[in-house]
């Protein structure tokens, strides 16, 4: 089975502090995503990276910026926290090589508190 | 721009009832079409996909959804829901296989409520 894991479930950060979510993919996975969730929004894509060192702005990138210097590892980076981002952060991974076709995998979740 | 609608954003059903979730996309051609769940404190979980053939697509837990064409829905059924099966249901719509890039776009979720 596919595992995404997302090393930190709950972090509390203050405003104005540097927070890194980690997330590492086992699967040997091209394409990696970080997503928010907020109630009444759904899924909202942050960034994602389709190889190692390449990045794309999805949806709600302000604020936030991602490293991929592994092909198994893609980090979410808060350069200054802010309250306006406590929120729920989801990875996920795909391979546009499987048969199947594209299935994105995700993780558990991390749950960032901006105090 | 591709979209999905879940008109319904909390459901209430009877344990043992039948279900259905209903999903409405937006797509310029044949999208790829999924169903996720989640459960409280979690991530999401594939139910079912539909990528082309038999409209009527089998997935894990004993649900099941049908892609209409005609309608732009992509709606998830079971026959008969069991108390696990509380939990927030996403739809997501993508693009076709050969396109390099794989970004889904999901609906803003319907949350289940199960009651005995």
């Amino acid at each position: 089975d596919v595992k995404v894991t997302q090393s930190s479930r709950y972090l509390v950060k203050r405003t104005g502090e540097k927070v890194f979510l980690e997330c590492v993919q086992d699967m040997d996975h091209e394409n990696m995503f970080w997503y928010r969730q907020d109630p009444g929004l759904g899924l909202r894509l942050i960034y994602f990276s389709y190889d190692v060192k390449m990045k794309e702005k999805g949806d709600i990138p302000e604020g936030y910026s991602v490293s991929r210097e592994k092909k198994e590892r893609f980090s979410l980076i808060l350069e200054s926290a802010s309250t306006n981002q406590t929120s729920m952060y989801l990875c996920a991974s795909s391979s546009p090589n499987i048969p199947s076709g594209n299935t994105i995998y995700f993780g558990e979740g991390s749950w960032l508190t901006v105090v | 721009a591709q979209s999905v609608t879940q008109p319904d954003i909390h459901i209430t059903v009877s344990e043992g009832a039948s279900l259905e979730l209903r999903c409405n996309y937006s797509y310029g051609a044949t999208p790829y079409l999924f169903w996720y769940v989640q459960s409280p404190g979690q991530g999401l979980q594939l139910l079912l996909k539909y990528f082309s053939g038999d409209t009527l697509v089998q997935g894990i837990k004993g649900f099941e959804a049908e892609f209409k064409r005609s309608q732009s829905s992509f709606n998830l059924r079971k026959p008969s829901v069991h108390w696990s099966d509380a939990a927030e249901y996403f739809c997501a719509v993508g693009p076709p296989l050969n396109f390099g890039n794989e970004k889904l776009t999901f609906g803003t979720g319907t949350r289940l409520t199960i009651i005995p």
